[in-house]
């Protein structure tokens, strides 16, 4: 069956650092999702890659999907306390699927 | 423009009892979808509807589990006979169909199931 694996599992970050959050596939990527959670509640939509080699970019966080690597990756520029949070990839399994399968997330930390 | 809205947001229950979640999505939305979240994992899809019609389940879906989406609007997830494994966050979504490829879904803020 097909699997979303992030990385970092976990990252902790200073106040205005950079940082990389990955997520890759086990089988081909019909279109990936990013969602953000804070603990306990429901998840936020961030952004969704159509197309091998796009790119998107909200605020100070840019995702990019390479569908020849099965992967995709989620950068934040200049990282705030208001970006702490668990970072969920989830994808179609099949083009046209009606549901999403999503990977275990990636829990930030920003330090003040 | 209201979100997806989720009712009760925590739910208590002695083991053996029945639970009825409620989902109301974005207006407009068509599309709508149950996912279950257990601690530490990514949400797990449980079933998908198109207005009123209930179009794929998981297996994932139990008999004790029946979702409902009578007039294509609000929808009901109710658990018979809980088990502590039914424990976990339940998460309502919903989409507006897309002609070609895929669709963005927008989640509530889910119901906190917790059997003891």
């Amino acid at each position: 069956s097909q699997e979303l694996e992030q990385s970092p599992q976990s990252l902790i970050v200073q106040e205005g650092k950079n940082l990389t959050i990955n997520c890759t596939s086990s089988k081909t990527l019909y279109g990936l999702y990013w969602y953000k959670q804070k603990y306990g509640e429901g998840l936020i939509f961030l952004m969704m890659l159509q197309k091998g080699g796009e790119e998107k970019s909200h605020e100070k966080i840019t995702a990019k999907l390479d569908e020849k690597k099965q992967q995709s990756s989620l950068h934040i520029t200049a990282s705030q306390p208001s970006h702490a949070g668990i970072y969920l990839c989830g994808a179609p399994k099949q083009t046209g699927a009606n549901n999403l399968f999503f990977g275990t997330g990636t829990r930030l930390t920003v330090i003040p | 423009d209201t979100g997806v809205s989720q009712d009760p947001r925590h739910k208590i229950t002695k083991r053996g009892q029945n639970v009825t979640f409620r989902c109301d999505p974005i207006s407009e939305h068509n599309r709508l979808y149950w996912y279950r979240q257990t601690l530490g994992q990514g949400p797990e899809f449980l079933t998908y509807f198109q207005n009123e019609a209930q179009l794929e389940k998981s297996r994932l879906l139990s008999d004790r589990f029946s979702a409902e989406r009578p007039k294509g609007s609000f929808s009901t997830l109710e658990i018979q006979r809980t088990e502590q494994g039914d424990s976990a966050m339940y998460l309502c979504a919903s989409s507006l169909p897309r002609v070609q490829g895929p669709y963005e879904q927008y989640f509530g803020p889910g119901t906190r199931l917790t059997v003891t």
